[in-house]
């Protein structure tokens, strides 16, 4: 079945860089797109960002246009999220989810990201 | 700026049905924005109840519904037991995989 798995979270400083990846397995990871989804601590569910497929496309919540990157690399089925310049409200749980068929949704068991001084 | 709206809190008698709703700030939700839900409970990762509006995933039981009830999507639960005490997010699909979420509905089974 399909399975996805974050790692790379940890605590950091504001204006610091960190970078998650996501490993899936149990489907062809090259034939979907990829989001990235977050939660503030006792907050709703965000959209980070998504990336298309074949990485030909990627699009980002206003929040972190211009310091977060997402990519994939489809030969180790992995995706990551680059971040840097973090803040504090940057932190919380990181999923990431499957764009699945039919517009369905795979998702990972998230991994914590926390940002302070 | 686009804003999906969901009842903040919902409570619900154990057997009871009860349909929490999703809308969109401007404008109407329709099947064209393959609304999604999501189940979570404090601690755990989403889980997808339903998408595209009516699909239910896999595992999913079938007191678990999902449609368009006016302007509005919908997800009604027929039946409820004590552990669909959780929060529900819809989802709206805006295209190019673009998302917005709803800010959840804290469903309460007393």
């Amino acid at each position: 079945q399909v399975q996805l798995v974050e790692s790379g979270g940890g605590a950091v400083q504001p204006g610091k860089s960190l970078r998650l990846s996501c490993v899936g397995s149990g489907f062809t990871f090259r034939n979907y797109g990829m989001y990235w989804v977050r939660q503030a601590p006792g907050k709703g569910l965000e959209w980070v960002g998504i990336i298309w497929h074949d990485g030909s496309k990627k699009y980002y919540v206003d929040s972190v246009k211009g310091r977060f990157t997402i990519s994939r690399d489809n030969s180790k089925n992995t995706l990551y999220l680059e971040m840097s310049s973090l803040r504090v409200e940057d932190t919380g749980v990181y999923y990431c989810a499957r764009w699945g068929e039919g517009y369905s949704y795979d998702w990972g068991h998230g991994t914590l990201v926390t940002v302070s001084s | 700026q686009t804003v999906v709206t969901q009842e903040p809190s919902f409570s619900v008698s154990p057997g009871g049905t009860v349909t929490l709703t999703c809308g969109l700030s401007s404008g109407s939700v329709s099947t064209s924005y393959y609304p999604s839900w999501h189940q979570q409970t404090p601690g755990q990762a989403p889980r997808t109840l339903i998408y595209s509006t009516t699909t239910r995933s896999s595992g999913v039981p079938d007191r678990f519904s999902g449609s368009i009830l006016g302007n509005r999507a919908a997800l009604t639960i027929t039946g409820a037991q004590a552990d669909d005490e959780s929060h529900y997010y819809c989802v709206l699909f805006m295209g190019s995989g673009i998302l917005v979420f709803g800010g959840g509905t804290k469903l309460t089974v007393l």
